[in-house]
């Protein structure tokens, strides 16, 4: 069993559908980060999440710590979100990733 | 936000020449970069460690004769993939966190492919 679990693993959604992407995890974390990667692989930082909840521009992400879960919302999605969203979390010095979901925006 | 450079971007090679490849941090210091594999439809995986100015911390199950990592300045550390075979394949990727904080700032990636 993966420590960290995402689902789904593909999306696809209609130009400005609201989507969300969920991640389970299974240790005990000091951090939990949300990545996005695009097809040509370079990776973006989105968020690092300890508590709460982090809103930049259309995305938001939250977590809560005692159900170990955190989700990744897109507003008023729009193709250039096509990517890959992957879910890391940190626990002691070890780092733990998802299998990423794979989100296709069609216009 | 901070921004963090690899260098080079792609390389091809023969099988058993040694491939450099740069990791770089262009606007904070980094005692810390991360270097990750990642194969095709997978995920990340965490090969190393690396501290400014102490030797590397290897991951279980990665050769750390294989994949030499130098972190000589706070703002540059090297993977070195020695004598590559084309089982080494993949795209590695480079993060830095700057002291004191836990946030890391990924590289945009170099994709290898050994012959």
């Amino acid at each position: 069993k993966n420590e960290v679990e995402q689902s789904p693993q593909n999306l696809t959604a209609q130009e400005g559908e609201f989507i969300t992407i969920n991640c389970s995890y299974s240790v005990g974390i000091s951090a939990l980060h949300w990545l996005q990667q695009h097809p040509g692989g370079g990776i973006v930082s989105l968020f690092m999440l300890s508590s709460g909840k982090k809103k930049h521009g259309r995305l938001i992400a939250t977590i809560n710590i005692q159900e170990k879960h955190s989700s990744l919302h897109i507003t008023a999605s729009h193709p250039r979100d096509s990517a890959v969203y992957i879910c890391a979390v940190r626990s002691g010095n070890q780092f733990y990733f998802g299998t990423g979901t794979s989100l296709t925006v069609i216009p | 936000g901070a921004v963090v450079s690899q260098h080079p971007s792609w390389v091809i090679c023969k099988s058993g020449t040694s491939v450099k490849i740069e990791c770089r941090s262009l606007d904070f210091q980094a005692t810390t970069m991360f270097w990750y594999r990642q194969f095709p439809k997978q995920s990340l995986m965490l090969m190393a460690t690396s501290n400014e100015g102490s030797k590397a911390t290897y991951e279980q199950g990665v050769e750390k004769d294989k994949f030499l990592i130098n972190h000589a300045s706070l703002t540059l550390s090297t993977l070195t993939v020695t004598s590559a075979h084309p089982e080494d394949s993949s795209f590695y990727i480079c993060s830095a966190r700057p002291q004191p904080h836990n946030e890391q700032f990924f590289g945009p990636g170099t994709r290898l492919t050994v012959l």
